[in-house]
């Protein structure tokens, strides 16, 4: 069974530092979400990433995947305290039902 | 505007009262899913469904009901809650399900606690 690893779970960084969040998995997929959640809100989608080698890019936030490496990061440049939140990895299963797997989440705190 | 929205947003109740949390969508999506939320377990998903009258189970339907009658609402239906139902739900939709690789729009969340 597909299992979603991030790590790490908890970060605190300062504001202007740079930061990579990583996703692996352990089962093929070539589909793989990035999600943001700030405290006590909802979710919401930052990337999709539908291919070995995707890459997207939205302000300070950049994600890739290497599908081979069963890899996804999610690269943070020069944090600003906006970023806090927790952000979520999922990764879409193939399987006997087709569903996404969630990886438990990385709680980012950005400190001035 | 675009949205999922969620009924109620908190709901306190107690153990086997029979409650619905209603989820609607405007954006004419396929497929509905919900989720629940749990420190330290993340997301888990407890039923989807494609499209009207398919629906499926996730990985916690245990104690939960869903139905699909219109392509717009998914109510979520506890029979017969229990304490460790306590929980925040969402419900999300998106345009194709997972196989369009189509990103999934959340709902605010329903805060429930079962005493």
């Amino acid at each position: 069974e597909l299992k979603v690893e991030q790590n790490p779970l908890f970060l605190s960084m300062q504001e202007g530092k740079n930061y990579t969040i990583y996703c692996n998995y352990s089962t093929t997929s070539d589909r793989l979400y990035w999600y943001r959640q700030d405290p006590g809100k909802s979710l919401e989608s930052l990337f999709v990433l539908l291919s070995n080698g995707a890459v997207k890019q939205e302000g300070r936030l950049m994600a890739s995947l290497d599908t081979k490496a069963r890899l996804s990061t999610l690269h943070i440049t020069a944090a600003v305290h906006d970023l806090s939140a927790t952000y979520f990895c999922a990764v879409d299963w193939a399987g006997n039902n087709r569903k996404l797997i969630w990886g438990l989440g990385t709680s980012l705190a950005v400190n001035p | 505007e675009a949205q999922v929205t969620q009924n109620p947003r908190y709901l306190i109740t107690v153990t086997g009262k029979k409650l619905t949390v209603t989820c609607s969508q405007n954006m004419n999506h396929e497929y509905m899913s919900w989720y629940r939320q749990d420190p330290g377990l993340g997301l888990r998903q407890i039923y989807y469904s494609m499209n009207v009258e398919v629906t499926d189970k996730g990985d916690v339907p245990e104690g939960y009901k869903v139905s699909r009658k219109e392509k717009r609402n998914f109510p979520l239906i506890l029979e017969s809650p229990s304490p460790n139902q306590t929980s925040l739900y969402f419900c999300a939709s998106s345009s194709h399900g997972l196989a369009g690789g189509s990103e999934q729009y959340f709902g605010p969340g329903t805060r429930l606690t079962v005493t």
